[in-house]
């Protein structure tokens, strides 16, 4: 079965500083990971996704994730934060046995202080 | 380029009563899928369709029904509804190529159970 954690319900960070947003993921099969953001009243927006090829992934908005298969982890990186990136982001998991089925991560909400 | 939408976007309703949330999209993708979100679970796979008169269960299923007998439409009906079922819901298509495919997200569907 597929299942992801995401650590941190709320990351508040500053203006400028690292954004890292945690996602951890359980797969009995090589898995396909993706990363949503989603702002206010608004629908889902794909940020990136891994797909067995390059373990480092770079995404729109200067985010990039990195696939660790040893850690089982998927976390979520930008350089430096800007206001527009206060939203809620999600972590997704899908595998060849499960289809098209995503399972979702609980989100976390990023707060960004100037 | 209408993508994908959902209607209504708002909608009030009482205990028992019928409730259809519409969602259509324009790419002619293969699946579809409704979810729920709700605070401290992410989103929760209601039933999906891998094409048109083809559908099968998600995760909380219960107390919804779906039909899909064009592929560009995927109605939600609720056949009674229920104050749990008070809750933010998302339609998404994707084209099936297979389980890495992207998911597309409507803006969803804000449900209030009285």
């Amino acid at each position: 079965a597929q299942s992801v954690t995401q650590l941190g319900s709320h990351v508040s960070v500053s203006e400028g500083a690292l954004v890292l947003l945690r996602c951890n993921y359980s797969s009995s099969v090589p898995p396909y990971l993706f990363w949503y953001v989603q702002y206010p009243n608004q629908g889902l927006q794909l940020l990136l996704k891994y797909t067995s090829a390059a373990t480092l992934v770079k995404g729109i908005n200067g985010f990039e994730a990195e696939f660790k298969k040893s850690e089982t982890s998927f976390h979520l990186t930008k350089p430096s934060a800007h206001m527009s990136d206060a939203a809620e982001y999600f972590c997704a998991v899908s595998a060849r046995h499960t289809g098209n089925q995503f399972y979702f991560g609980t989100g976390t909400s990023l707060t960004v202080i100037p | 380029d209408a993508g994908i939408t959902q209607s209504p976007r708002y909608k009030i309703t009482e205990t028992g009563r019928q409730v259809t949330l519409m969602c259509h999209q324009t790419w002619s993708h293969s699946y579809m899928f409704w979810y729920r979100q709700d605070l401290g679970h992410g989103l929760r796979l209601i039933y999906y369709s891998a094409a048109a008169d083809i559908t099968d269960k998600g995760e909380v299923p219960d107390g919804y029904v779906v039909s899909r007998s064009k592929t560009e439409n995927f109605p939600l009906t609720l056949e009674s509804a229920t104050r749990s079922q008070t809750s933010v819901y998302f339609c998404a298509s994707s084209a099936g190529q297979g389980a890495g495919d992207t998911q597309y997200f409507g803006p969803g569907t804000r449900l209030t159970v009285l």
